[in-house]
């Protein structure tokens, strides 16, 4: 069976400080990777996701990036982060074209101070 | 651009009753339709999925159901329990892009 792994589960990091958070699956191969973010009291906002290796699609403009080093792996980053990137963070994968739907990571609650 | 809305916001029952949670999408060449539900701080659980060629599908005391024509897809739930507290999402499948868009949730509370 397949199964989404994310982490940290918590992250408090100072403002202007980096930022990295990982996100693989087990069980599958090519699959469909997504980054999302929640702020509090808000929606679900796609930030990233990726069809592929090294194939990144950037939905909003912001202090993030991607990145997909490997078939399982995503990677979430900033090099400077701002008050306004604290949020839960949440990475999602699918099979090609959405088959099955979307299975969610656990999140990362991000508070930046 | 899919837009998808969910209405109410919240909403708040006694236990045992039966409810409908309502979700409408703007773009009726939708791809799927999957509801999910979310506890407070944790992750989003898959609840049900409808493809587009299906009108609905049921799990247990679950039923959602999925109409293109009106752009609407409604989630049934029966004999409502506390442990059905919870946010409710609904989110459309946009096949073409391979990503989908989520509605801002309904917030259902059941009163023991």
């Amino acid at each position: 069976s397949q199964t989404i792994h994310q982490w940290p589960a918590t992250l408090v990091q100072p403002v202007g400080s980096p930022l990295s958070l990982e996100c693989t699956v087990e069980g599958t191969s090519n699959p469909n990777l997504y980054w999302y973010r929640q702020a509090a009291g808000r929606g679900l906002q796609l930030l990233f996701y990726s069809v592929g290796i090294g194939q990144i699609s950037s939905e909003v403009p912001q202090n993030l990036s991607a990145s997909r080093p490997q078939d399982r792996q995503f990677i979430l980053s900033s090099k400077k982060l701002l008050l306004s990137d604290s949020g839960f963070y949440l990475c999602a994968w699918s099979k090609g074209r959405l088959l099955g739907g979307y299975t969610f990571g656990s999140g990362t609650r991000l508070t930046v101070v | 651009k899919q837009e998808v809305t969910q209405i109410p916001a919240a909403l708040s029952v006694p236990e045992g009753e039966n409810l409908v949670l309502n979700c409408s999408f703007t773009d009726s060449a939708i791809y799927n339709l999957q509801w999910f539900r979310q506890d407070p701080g944790k992750g989003l659980t898959s609840l049900l999925l409808i493809q587009s060629s299906q009108r609905e599908q049921t799990s247990g005391r679950l039923n959602a159901s999925l109409d293109k024509s009106s752009g609407r897809s409604t989630l049934y739930i029966a004999a409502s329990q506390p442990g059905d507290s919870a946010t409710y999402l609904c989110a459309g499948g946009e096949g073409g892009y391979q990503k989908v868009t989520f509605g801002t949730g309904t917030k259902l509370q059941v009163i023991p």
